[in-house]
This record gives C-alpha cells, structure tokens and sequence, in this order.
C-alpha cells in the first residue's frame, strides 16, 4: 500500500540552528501538507503546497518557514533559527484532491529544540 | 473559534462496550473526517463522510452527520484494546478548502 514517508524520525537541534524536515508524498498524488502537533495539543496546519506553490497557509508559518519540492518525489520544509517553541512532531501529508478528501499522513518526525 | 470540537475529551470502556465520540463544528463543510493516531504516531485516516450523507459505516465503525446540527458521531462497536488512541474529527476550510482543521480529539482508552 502506497505511504507518505519521512525523514528523519527524530531531529535533536540546537536553538538558532536549522533543519529541513523531508518527506516523500505518494507518488501520483498533487496536493501536498505539513502539520505540527505540540505535545498534548491539536494537530495544527501549516501550509498546504500545490502545483509548485505555496496555496494556503497558516498564521504560525512566519518567514522562519519554508516549504520547496526540489524535485519530483520530496517534499521539505525548511525552519530557520529554531526556537524551543518549536519542539513538537511534524507530519507531512498528502492527497489526490483538495483538504477535505481524504488526505494521507506520515508517521510524523519528533522535532527536538534544545 | 475551531472547527471540529469533540467530545468527551477522555472516554475509558471495557473490552466489548461501545464507544462513541462526537464533534461539533462551526462552518458549512463539504465532508467530514475522522482520523486515529496512536500515541506518538502519525494519523490514520478512518473515514470520510460527505454533506450530503447522513450515515457511512466501516466494518466497526458507524459515522453520521447532521448537517443541520453541525455535529457528527463516531461509533466504535464491540471496542477493542487495540483501539486505544486518540480519534480526532476533521474539516476542510480556507479558501478552496485547502487545508484540514482538526478538532482537538478524544482519547480513548479501552481496558481488555
């Protein structure tokens, strides 16, 4: 069964440093998601990247984010100069259609700011 | 205000009991959908139920929507330990509907 996969599982930073989170969407899908949870709240959207652009995206994706599909299969986003506050699980997603279909999840990576 | 509310926040049954979980939500929506997520793991997309639908059913699972309400159950029948985790309700918003705006779940505990 087709999965959206991502890498890497855990990422310990230091404060002021950045990451790229990488993710793989399934393969013939368009519409691509990343989403954070902090520990013990809700999953929360950050933007939602389409046919090479960015098409929505939330008020917590500041200057600090980025998102880039570099080529056909990854998907990424960039955080620069982390804070702790921005120590929490990021799950890409990605689906056929627009939100509101069915969208498919990755197992998430543990974002840790230290 | 939050799309997707559900209730109880916490529900804890017995192996065989069944369970149900329910979302309110604030806009007019094209489809509602409730996902899974074990502890620490990425979410599982359980069913979609459309506008239009009033009941959707998968295997175990029974889903319905009143549109008139804003609001829509999951039903969990003769429940499981596996089922223990946390089930959040979803809706599509912005412009285009782009994005999914998930409730705050409810967690779920089942004692075998």
């Amino acid at each position: 069964e087709p999965e959206v996969t991502q890498t890497p599982s855990h990422q310990v930073t230091q404060m002021g440093q950045e990451v790229i989170l990488r993710c793989v969407p399934i393969s013939n899908h368009l519409y691509f998601y990343w989403y954070r949870q902090i520990l013990g709240q809700k999953v929360e959207f950050l933007v939602s990247f389409y046919n090479n652009e960015i098409s929505e995206k939330s008020e917590i994706f500041d200057d600090q984010f980025s998102v880039e599909r570099p080529d056909g299969s990854n998907f990424t986003l960039k955080i620069r100069s982390t804070k702790l506050e921005d120590s929490a699980m990021y799950f890409c997603a990605s689906s056929e259609s627009r939100g509101g279909t069915e969208a498919f999840f990755g197992q998430g990576t543990r974002l840790t700011v230290v | 205000s939050q799309q997707g509310e559900e209730d109880p926040q916490a529900l804890s049954i017995q192996e065989g009991e069944n369970a149900t979980m329910n979302c309110s939500y604030k806009t007019s929506i094209n489809n509602l959908q409730w996902y899974r997520q074990n502890s620490g793991r990425g979410l599982v997309h359980l069913i979609l139920i459309r506008s239009n639908e009033r009941e959707k059913h998968s295997g175990r699972l029974r889903v319905t929507l009143d549109t008139s309400k804003k609001s829509s159950s999951l039903l969990i029948t003769a429940s499981r330990a596996a089922d223990t985790a946390s089930y959040f309700c979803a809706t599509a918003a912005g412009t285009g509907g782009f994005k999914t705006i998930f409730g705050a779940g409810t967690r779920l505990f089942v004692k075998a």
